[in-house]
C-alpha cells in the first residue's frame, strides 16, 4: 500500500536550520509530484510547496520563498525539506502529501504521519 | 496568497445535515475546479475526503458531497454521524503551481 513515512521529531533554536525527511513506499516514486504542508499547534493547514519527482523542480509559498528548500533522491524515493532561519512561529507539525501523477495539478492524497519541529532557545 | 475562508465551527445532531463553506476569490476557488476537502481527527493526519470539487475520494461515504458556485465551495455532510466530528479544510488550487488552505472549520456533532 501507498505509505509515507517521515523523519522523527526536531528541536532547534532560533536561527538553526531543520530538514526533514519523507520516505515513500508503494507506489512509482518518480511518477508522483510531492507536497509539503505545515500546521502550528491549535492552527490550520499550509502549504509551503511541492516538487516534480521527474525533474526536481519545485514551487514554494511566497510566504516562504527564500527560507525553504525541497529536494528529492529518486534513489531512495524521499523527499526532503528544509527550512532556514528558524523562529519560534515555525513550531509546527510538517507533513507530507503526495501530489498527483498528471503535474501540478492534484492535491495531497496520501499523508505522512508528520514531522514536529519545535523551536525554542 | 491569502488563506481560504472558512466557518470556525458548525455544528448538528446525529441524523442532520450541515454545509461548511469556503470562501476564496477569483484568483482560486472562482478560476478552477480544483476545490478538495480534508477532514482532520486530533493528533492525526488529514484524510481527503473530496477532490477536483465534488468527487469523492477511495471509500469515503456518499455522505460526503462536495459543489461550488462562483468563488464559494461547499461541503456538505447528510446522517450526521459521531465519527464525522473533526476539523475539515478546504483546499483549492491558486495558478502559478500554489495551493492555499482554508482556516479549517471545527465541527461538533451534538
Amino acid at each position: 500500500q501507498v505509505q509515507l513515512v517521515q523523519s522523527g521529531a526536531e528541536v532547534k533554536k532560533p536561527g538553526a536550520s531543520v530538514k526533514a525527511s519523507c520516505k515513500a513506499s508503494g507506489y512509482t516514486f518518480s511518477s508522483y509530484y510531492m507536497h509539503w504542508v505545515r500546521q502550528a499547534p491549535g492552527q490550520g493547514l499550509e502549504w509551503m510547496g511541492m516538487i516534480s519527482p521527474r525533474d526536481g523542480s519545485t514551487m514554494y509559498a511566497r510566504k516562504f520563498q527564500g527560507r525553504v528548500t525541497v529536494t528529492r533522491d529518486t534513489s531512495t524515493s524521499t523527499v526532503y525539506m528544509e527550512l532556514s532561519s528558524l523562529r519560534s512561529e515555525d513550531t509546527a507539525v510538517y507533513y507530507c502529501g503526495r501530489g498527483g501523477s498528471s503535474g501540478w495539478y492534484d492535491p495531497p492524497d496520501v499523508w505522512g504521519q508528520g514531522t514536529t519541529v519545535t523551536v525554542s532557545s | 496568497q491569502s488563506a481560504l475562508t472558512q466557518p470556525a465551527s458548525v455544528s448538528g445532531s446525529p441524523g442532520q445535515s450541515i454545509t461548511i463553506s469556503c470562501t476564496g476569490t477569483s484568483s482560486d476557488v472562482g478560476s478552477y475546479n480544483l476545490v478538495s476537502w480534508y477532514q482532520q481527527h486530533p493528533g492525526k493526519a488529514p484524510k481527503l475526503m473530496i477532490h477536483v470539487g465534488t468527487k469523492r475520494a477511495s471509500g469515503v461515504s456518499d455522505r460526503f458531497s462536495g459543489s461550488k458556485s462562483g468563488n464559494t465551495a461547499s461541503l456538505t455532510i447528510s446522517g450526521l454521524q459521531a465519527e464525522d466530528e473533526a476539523d475539515y479544510y478546504c483546499c483549492s488550487y491558486a495558478g502559478s503551481n500554489t495551493w492555499v488552505f482554508g482556516g479549517g472549520t471545527k465541527l461538533t456533532v451534538l
